[in-house]
């Protein structure tokens, strides 16, 4: 079964800074991996969508990695903002075409 | 614009009660999902469907039930079988496919009195 980890829980960052969060999944055989924005009370906004046969996407500050053979992603953010401040899921295929297996999320807070 | 709708934002009911959320979307996606986010656990899969008229239990379907009707709707009752039905609640969407980009709404809070 599918288990999703993300590393660390939370993060406390002064404005300005780069940051990468971390994202380690148990099952490499994925389609995709896929990383979401949550706001307080809020939905998930979709940031970055990785496909298997990609090693990266960017979007803005953004960068996203992904490394299949070692069951890791990783989230780039460069010169973070306070409205950076949320939390941050990735989540990826359980197998094949079947719902999203979550993370727990990174907590993020970019400090003025 | 294109989008998920969930509704109501905010509901309370009492215990006993069934309560059903109500999702709808526009973006012609074939699939739709309900997760359930309490804090420090994650969002946890409740039901999906791929296709109208069909449906497939999650990892906590007990106490939930759905329907899939039509392509845009997807509405989930709590019923009050589930033990403890206080949380927020996501429905999600994508096109059909290994591929495709899921999308949220932005929830609804269910509080049990």
């Amino acid at each position: 079964k599918q288990e999703v980890t993300q590393i660390p829980a939370a993060l406390s960052v002064p404005e300005g800074e780069n940051l990468v969060l971390n994202c380690s999944f148990t099952d490499s055989a994925i389609y995709n991996l896929q990383w979401f924005r949550q706001d307080p009370g809020k939905g998930l906004t979709s940031l970055l969508l990785i496909q298997s046969s990609q090693r990266e996407q960017t979007s803005g500050r953004l960068n996203a990695s992904l490394d299949k053979s070692s069951g890791r992603s990783t989230l780039y953010i460069a010169a973070s903002q306070p409205g950076d401040s949320a939390t941050y899921l990735c989540a990826v295929p359980s197998s094949g075409n079947t719902p999203l297996v979550f993370g727990k999320g990174t907590r993020l807070s970019v400090i003025a | 614009d294109g989008g998920i709708t969930q509704s109501p934002k905010y509901l309370f009911r009492k215990e006993g009660q069934n309560v059903t959320l109500s999702c709808e979307q526009n973006l012609n996606h074939d699939a739709m999902y309900w997760y359930r986010q309490d804090p420090g656990q994650g969002l946890r899969l409740i039901y999906y469907s791929q296709i109208v008229n069909d449906f497939q239990k999650g990892d906590i379907a007990e106490g939930y039930s759905v329907s899939r009707e039509k392509k845009e709707s997807f509405p989930l009752t709590v019923t009050s079988a589930q033990k403890n039905p206080t949380a927020f609640y996501l429905c999600a969407s994508k096109i059909a496919g290994d591929t495709g980009e899921l999308f949220f709404g932005e929830g609804s809070r269910l509080t049990v009195l």
